[in-house]
């Protein structure tokens, strides 16, 4: 049973405009949310994450929500740059141990 | 910067055949970690390790084991390749203790194709 759902597997967004991509989770015990992005033919790197004890951390033109009643985080990207193109993996885990990742959502920014 | 190398990027095996796939990490993390990602599937957990000569089941072990005699370096070994375990494998570690818990760092991963 898939714990940490994407639901959206593909977005295309306009250059400048914001991107919003969603991730929805089952497990209430998860305590750390991880956002990573991947680039055809290589490993994913991590980009920002969020305790369960907040509701938004920001690192530069990122945001990571956190609804925990809705079970439900969101990453926004403003501005959108095409060189954000890529595949992105919501994460979550218990105690930082072992993570389980969604399916991934791949976004196309439009120059 | 964290390197994590996986020792093949891309390999061709026949069905039957026993497949070493090899990761080393050069920060001296405790934990590693191997994936395997497949369209509509994401990234699957097949085993971890925490430390040396310890390993631990994922999500989805089964056709696999590993091998964990030094700390730096964690082998996935296919002891009879199918045709199933045509995939990306992606091999991952991260600090035991960290004050973010839960980055990992990937290898470049490693397609195989099995025919």
């Amino acid at each position: 049973d898939q714990q940490v759902k994407q639901n959206s597997p593909s977005l295309s967004v306009q250059e400048g405009r914001i991107s919003i991509l969603n991730c929805d989770y089952t497990n209430s015990m998860f305590d750390y949310f991880l956002w990573y992005k991947k680039y055809p033919a290589e490993g994913p790197t991590f980009l920002i994450s969020i305790s369960s004890i907040k509701d938004k951390n920001e690192d530069g033109r990122f945001t990571v929500f956190l609804n925990k009643s809705a079970k439900h985080l969101s990453l926004h990207i403003v501005p959108s740059q095409p060189g954000d193109s890529a595949v992105y993996f919501c994460a979550a885990s218990i105690t930082g141990n072992q993570f389980y990742f969604g399916t991934g959502t791949s976004l196309t920014v439009i120059p | 910067d964290v390197k994590v190398t996986q020792s093949s990027r891309y390999l061709v095996k026949r069905t039957g055949e026993k497949v070493f796939l090899e990761c080393v990490q050069d920060m001296d993390h405790e934990n590693m970690f191997w994936y395997r990602q497949d369209p509509g599937l994401g990234l699957r957990l097949i085993y971890f390790s925490y430390d040396v000569k310890m390993k631990e089941k994922g999500d989805i072990p089964e056709g696999y084991s590993v091998s964990r005699e030094k700390k730096e370096r964690f082998s996935l070994i296919l002891e009879s390749a199918s045709t199933n375990q045509t995939s990306m494998y992606l091999c991952a570690s991260s600090l035991a203790e960290t004050p973010t818990p839960g980055e990992l760092f990937f290898g470049e991963g490693s397609r195989l194709t099995v025919l």
